[in-house]
């Protein structure tokens, strides 16, 4: 069983800059969930992914978005990037189905995305 | 809403002492609680979920909680620390119907000492 990936484990980009980064999701989830964690925080939702529709968003702007294909895999897109930006980017995947919600979700190592 | 607050933002116990993490949260219908561990530079690992089953929920590496209505207390407990056990833990609350949105505590860091 492969364990949920994210790539790439570090990135430095300037403000205003764009990034993407990138999830693979455990085999047999059909659901991902993005979080942010800034240094010394707990993580915090950003959005979560079904079906290839957001399917449900925490409190961040439209300038972070996603996309999710058919094999389940997601990125997360951030546009113009501020310094606050920096953190620890999370992804999850958990499996959402009949009688089944996507509470149990498993996280991967996390991209590192530093703002100058 | 829904929200978990974590007592200490950072706790130290000898090893072989008893380890206890305390979290109380807010929710006006009755929540799922996690406890996740995170290690230097890695992602989240879930360590024990409380689905509205058994109030005592046993995980991974001998840690448990117990979930208290009235105390609306879900505290992280093992009886012996071991070296490994030096982490950071996340205490977090989700409802079912709430498209799985994982509210998490701001954290607690164990440390053991020798």
């Amino acid at each position: 069983e492969t364990g949920v990936t994210q790539s790439p484990t570090h990135l430095i980009k300037t403000r205003g800059q764009q990034v993407t980064l990138r999830c693979s999701s455990q085999s047999g989830h059909n659901t991902v969930s993005w979080y942010q964690q800034a240094l010394g925080q707990g993580p915090q939702f950003i959005f979560q992914y079904y079906r290839e529709e957001e399917n449900g968003r925490g409190n961040f702007p439209p300038r972070f978005s996603g996309l999710q294909f058919p094999n389940y895999s997601s990125e997360l897109n951030v546009n113009a990037l501020e310094l606050d930006d920096s953190a620890l980017y999370l992804c999850a995947s958990s499996l959402r189905g009949l009688g089944l919600s996507s509470y149990e979700q498993y996280f991967g190592p996390g991209t590192r995305l530093t703002v100058t | 809403a829904q929200s978990v607050t974590q007592l200490g933002s950072h706790v130290s116990v000898s090893e072989g002492a008893l380890v206890l993490l305390r979290c109380n949260y807010s929710s006006s219908v009755p929540p799922y609680l996690f406890w996740y561990v995170q290690y230097p530079n890695q992602g989240l690992q879930l360590l024990l979920k409380y689905t509205s089953a058994a109030t005592l929920v046993k995980g991974i590496n001998g840690f448990e909680a117990e979930f208290k209505k009235s105390e609306t207390s879900f505290h992280l407990t093992k009886p012996s620390a071991h070296m490994s056990d030096a982490a950071e833990y996340f205490c977090a609350v989700t409802l079912y119907s709430s498209a799985s949105k994982i509210i998490f505590g701001s954290g607690t860091r164990l440390s053991i000492r020798p």
